[in-house]
């Protein structure tokens, strides 16, 4: 069964500053994991995946993630805060070879002026 | 690429009655997998579409029932409609060739309300 963490509902942070949104996972697969942004009625938007080809994944935006197996754990970096990037984030985690994915319950990231 | 949409944006019903709701995924896309989003939480899978059949399920009940055209676009359907219902209803679409990843594109969803 796959199940994934995201460890804090809320994060607060000032423009400018580095952004750091945590997610564990658990898969009895090798698994396929994800990053999705969510802003205000808008659609889930794709910021990375990784699909076990370089552990350090970069995505749009300035977004990246490193994949840990060692410590299941699949955290979304970004050096600089814009106020752009005020919105929710969902961490997704898929088992190899099968459809179905499972959304962690989401951190909402504010940014301060 | 109009990428994938959904129909309607926003639905009113009552307790008991039956709703259906529509999705057109991405082109080329030929694999649709539906979503329901409560408010403050993540979206929890609802089944996925793939060759007109049901591919995969989640712990929902009967109540919800689906179904893939030729085209491959879907439908959800829910029958018996429970106040717990209201949420954003999400679709998602992929290629199922590319199964390995799973990379899901979604439409802006449509939000249900039930009196």
């Amino acid at each position: 069964a796959q199940s994934v963490t995201q460890l804090d509902s809320h994060v607060s942070v000032s423009e400018g500053t580095p952004v750091l949104l945590r997610c564990n996972y658990s898969s009895s697969y090798s698994p396929s994991l994800f990053w999705y942004v969510q802003h205000p009625n808008k659609g889930l938007q794709l910021l990375l995946k990784y699909t076990s080809a370089a552990t350090l994944v970069k995505g749009i935006n300035g977004f990246e993630a490193e994949f840990k197996k060692s410590e299941t754990s699949f955290h979304l970096t970004k050096p600089s805060a814009h106020m752009s990037d005020a919105a929710e984030y969902f961490c997704v985690v898929s088992e190899d070879g099968y459809q179905k994915v499972t959304f962690g319950t989401g951190t909402k990231l504010q940014v301060i002026p | 690429d109009a990428g994938v949409t959904q129909s309607p944006t926003h639905l009113i019903k009552t307790r008991g009655q039956q709703v259906t709701l529509r999705c057109s995924p991405k082109s080329g896309h030929d694999t649709v997998s539906w979503y329901q989003q409560a408010l403050g939480q993540g979206p929890q899978f609802i089944f996925q579409y793939y060759e007109e059949e049901e591919r995969q399920r989640g712990n929902f009940p009967d109540r919800f029932s689906g179904h893939q055209f030729p085209n491959y676009s879907s439908e959800l359907n829910v029958n018996a409609l429970l106040l717990g219902d209201s949420a954003l209803y999400l679709c998602a679409s992929s290629l199922s060739k590319t199964y390995r990843y799973n990379e899901q594109f979604f439409g802006p969803g449509t939000r249900l309300t039930v009196l």
